[in-house]
């Protein structure tokens, strides 16, 4: 099984500042034949489900705001929100797709400081 | 509107059994993979099932083989998940979620909680 492992596990960012969430994986996610990398990011708010955000490590989902972007191939990928907003506090998930089972990271707590 | 409704969710013994089932609308249901994905209370997110389009190829977690099973009717654009021997640790809002390699809409989930 591909372990995901985030760090960190919490994090606190004044408003309108820079956000940045690591993910490793265990092993490559990396795809040879297309050059994709088979990782996602969710957000997932209090009482919500998660929400896809990006795919393919670097595509925004639909309607997602450019404030957030996805980088990184092979084993170690990022996820940063420039200019944090209030609303997007949250809980932040890596997945990835390359190969079941589609493991998650722990997750990450984003909070404002 | 594109949507996800799951329906079935409760509580129920150690040892018990539970359907769920998961109602899409708005989109082509017969044309995507689904899957069942759950959290546990305060926990995170864990795949525990998907199913191709016509219920040809099923996956599952390791550690609900031999006790869940998924399946599908297209013709009423529905997902199930049958939970048979259900464990305490079972215990989680299980969503429903469309599948493009990734999981691109997710239904809003349904508890399941085994207790005595």
């Amino acid at each position: 099984d591909i372990v995901m492992t985030q760090s960190p596990d919490s994090l606190a960012v004044s408003l309108g500042e820079r956000a940045t969430i690591n993910c490793k994986s265990s092993q490559s996610v990396l795809y040879s034949s297309n050059n994709k990398n088979y990782l996602a990011w969710y957000q997932q708010k209090p009482g919500q489900p998660p929400k896809l955000l990006i795919y393919w490590a670097s595509t925004r989902g639909s309607g997602v705001p450019d404030r957030f972007s996805g980088s990184g191939s092979g084993t170690d990928f990022t996820l940063t929100i420039t200019s944090l907003q209030a609303e997007d506090v949250a809980v932040y998930y890596c997945q990835q797709y390359y190969s079941s089972p589609y493991t998650f990271g722990q997750g990450t707590k984003l909070e404002i400081k | 509107e594109v949507q996800l409704v799951e329906s079935g969710g409760g509580l129920v013994q150690p040892g018990g059994s539970l359907r769920l089932s998961c109602a899409a609308s708005g989109f082509t249901f017969s044309t995507y993979w689904m899957s069942w994905v759950r959290q546990a209370p305060g926990k995170g997110l864990e795949w525990v099932a998907s199913i191709d389009q016509d219920g040809s190829e099923k996956y599952y977690v390791d550690s609900v083989k031999g006790r869940f099973t998924i399946s599908r009717d297209n013709a009423k654009n529905s997902l199930y998940l049958q939970m048979n021997s259900l464990r305490a640790e079972d215990t989680a809002v299980y969503y429903c979620a469309r599948v493009t390699w990734f999981f691109d809409l997710w239904g809003r989930g349904t508890l399941v909680t085994v207790s005595s």
